[in-house]
């Protein structure tokens, strides 16, 4: 029972335009949300999170958007760079589990030159 | 400020062995998680402790345990080993408490089993 869904492995952009990750969930006792950045063999790097009072939180090229009656959060990369190219996981944790961190499977998001 | 640490990086392991891994979390931080990563997954939950005291375990079986030290620092010790232990272990630390934390992750430990 997956209740975290990244329903697209990859994703491929062109440098310079928006990438456009997408997250869905079944929970709707989750109230924190989470995206991460991962390179081969390193650990998973946070980059942004949105609580589930918020409908969107903007860092620099980053901004996270959670709907929260369509159970759905997107992460948005403007403008996108080639160092951008990873694996990003987007993860949710609910009070009721002590904020144990539920994943998705990921997307590899490729930016081309 | 050193972030999250673990060791070893990397080792191998022959079926049926035992193997310590160990954590150090980001200073301050009081709780310490870990997760199992395969290929082509997300990391998936194995232990959280908070304040030395195991606050959650995933669903892995009983040859997979952890403890938390008084200087917050954390070992995940599994037995018997597999080949499908084979994995990347990561080491997550945050500040605990009761509200929702952003977890910062560390390198990783990769076991391989043969």
């Amino acid at each position: 029972d997956q209740q975290v869904k990244q329903n697209s492995p990859s994703l491929s952009v062109q440098e310079g335009r928006i990438s456009i990750l997408n997250c869905d969930y079944t929970n709707s006792m989750f109230d924190y949300f989470l995206w991460y950045k991962k390179y081969p063999a390193e650990g998973p790097t946070f980059l942004i999170s949105i609580s589930s009072i918020k409908d969107k939180n903007e860092d620099g090229r980053f901004t996270v958007f959670l709907n929260k009656s369509a159970k759905h959060l997107s992460l948005h990369i403007v403008p996108s760079q080639p160092g951008d190219s990873a694996v990003y996981f987007c993860a949710a944790s609910a009070k009721d589990s002590n904020y144990q961190l539920i994943w998705g499977a990921g997307t590899k998001l490729i930016i081309k030159p | 400020d050193a972030g999250v640490t673990q060791s070893p990086t990397h080792l191998i392991k022959t079926r049926g062995q035992h193997v310590t891994l160990r954590c150090s979390p980001i200073s301050g931080h009081k709780s310490v998680s870990w997760y199992q990563q395969v290929l082509g997954q997300g990391p998936q939950f194995i232990f959280q402790y908070y304040e030395k005291e195991e606050r959650g375990r995933g669903n892995f079986p009983d040859r997979f345990s952890a403890r938390q030290f008084p200087n917050y620092s954390s070992e995940l010790n599994v037995n018997a080993l597999l080949l499908g232990d084979s994995a990347l272990y990561l080491c997550a630390s945050s500040l605990g408490g009761l509200s929702g934390n952003t977890i910062y992750f560390g390198e990783g430990s990769w076991l391989t089993v043969v």
